[in-house]
């Protein structure tokens, strides 16, 4: 099993929808775990920290589930300004491994 | 802060050149990560600094490739000699502690090795 695993999609969704994706992991000493968006041609920013069972901050919702060692990204009302590659990454023994990403394209 | 600065841009070279990549961290952030991505690999991390001490380059892919952080403003990521399956974006990223905290990335240094 790989270390993260990410569906590469893309996802293609109008505006206006809601989205999720999922991210499974096989690092069970992971604490942390974060979700990364990557536009075209940058650098990845950080989007959003999950260190418990979830974490909201807006439109974006992240969830935890460690039993199933998945964390997933919720995305309500998607924007055009959203389209991008999200990449989960969790926190382990100090290295950060990230999952290959997750594209979503939103369309008008 | 200026954040995460990587030099050059982009670099073009021949096959068998050496290639020097540099980094500044964020003043501050203790711990460096040097990652190299490509459309079939995605982002893979190479070596990751803490301390100025390298603490895992199992991600290294051959010794042709070596990085160096002499002090806590400064790293650099060598390759020699350069072969055409090294051409990728390299990214420079910072963190204040190990593992458990943000990444700042660089922009990234574009390199084509013909």
């Amino acid at each position: 099993r790989k270390e993260v695993e990410q569906d590469p999609g893309p996802f293609n969704v109008p505006e206006g929808a809601t989205v999720a994706f999922n991210c499974t992991y096989s690092n069970s000493a992971s604490q942390s775990f974060f979700w990364y968006r990557q536009d075209c041609r940058k650098e990845p920013k950080l989007l959003m920290s999950v260190y418990s069972s979830g974490n909201e901050d807006g439109r974006f919702t992240a969830q935890l589930n460690r039993a199933s060692q998945y964390i997933s990204l919720l995305i309500r009302d998607s924007k055009l300004s959203d389209s991008a590659t999200y990449l989960c990454v969790p926190s382990g023994q100090g290295n950060l491994i990230f999952g290959k990403g997750t594209k979503l394209s939103v369309k008008p | 802060d200026a954040g995460v600065i990587q030099s050059p841009r982009h670099e073009v070279t021949e096959m068998g050149q050496e290639v020097t990549l540099r980094c500044k961290p964020i003043s501050g952030h203790n711990s460096l990560f040097w990652y190299r991505q490509t459309m079939m690999r995605g982002l893979e991390l190479l070596i990751y600094f803490n301390n100025n001490v390298p603490i895992d380059d199992s991600g290294m892919p051959e010794d042709r490739f070596s990085a160096k952080m002499p002090n806590a403003s400064f790293s650099t990521l060598k390759i020699q000699p350069s072969e055409p399956r090294d051409s990728a974006v390299y990214f420079c990223a910072s963190s204040y502690r190990k593992g458990n905290e943000k990444l700042f990335f660089g922009s990234g240094t574009q390199l084509s090795v013909l």
